[in-house]
């Protein structure tokens, strides 16, 4: 069954400190994983998006990273502020076809930025 | 570029009513797709529209439906609503042709619905 499996469901960190969110994934074949970030009351927005040949992508304070071997990626916040506080949603795509709805989403995790 | 808008942004209705929202993607955008999003089950997709054609559709009852317009807007229906109908509801839009993100979407801010 094509499932994407995030942890921990909900993380409290405080400014300034690095987190790191995980994605595990059973989607096959693979075509793609997108990290998106959704601030409160607002839509997803995408950070990163990794194909089977990249292992490392960053963004600004954001870095994603996978392993296509053990189907796992993480996202990884370096020094955290404030704003970083949003629910992150790992989604993944599968090969063939290109619908929309060949994406499996993590259920994402909360990330709490507290000062 | 203006971004993905969807209409309204919240909507409050009774058990039973029917209700219709409203997205407008981004210009040259010609695939919409429709998600429900409810803190317990994250973002679920519901159907995809493509050139006026439903390209896709999710495991959803059909009380939820959907159309595109030939400027590429899409709206969604659900009819005889319940009360787990309460959601989030996103609209998505991307190129779906050519290009690397090709597939990359943009969604909208959603449309906040609750069903009493």
């Amino acid at each position: 069954k094509n499932q994407v499996e995030q942890s921990p469901q909900s993380l409290i960190i405080l400014e300034g400190k690095n987190c790191t969110l995980q994605c595990n994934y059973t989607v096959s074949p693979f075509s793609n994983l997108r990290w998106y970030k959704q601030d409160t009351g607002r839509g997803p927005v995408s950070l990163t998006i990794m194909t089977f040949s990249e292992n490392t992508k960053s963004n600004g304070r954001y870095t994603a990273t996978l392993d296509a071997d053990t189907k796992q990626s993480s996202l990884h916040i370096t020094a955290s502020q404030l704003s970083d506080s949003a629910s992150y949603i790992c989604v993944v795509r599968k090969a063939y076809g290109g619908s929309q709805g060949n994406l499996i989403f993590g259920k994402g995790t909360k990330l709490s930025v507290k000062p | 570029k203006a971004g993905v808008t969807q209409t309204p942004r919240y909507l409050i209705k009774t058990r039973g009513q029917q209700v219709t929202l409203s997205c407008s993607p981004i210009s040259g955008h010609r695939s919409v797709s429709w998600y429900q999003q409810t803190p317990g089950q994250g973002l679920q997709f519901l159907f995809e529209y493509f050139s006026e054609t439903q390209r896709n559709k999710g495991n959803f009852p059909g009380r939820f439906s959907g159309r595109q317009f030939s400027n590429s807007r899409s709206e969604m229906n659900v009819s005889t609503l319940e009360l787990g109908d309460s959601a989030l509801y996103l609209c998505a839009s991307s190129l779906a042709s050519g290009g690397r993100n090709w597939d990359e979407q943009y969604f909208g801010p959603g449309t906040r619905l609750t069903v009493t």
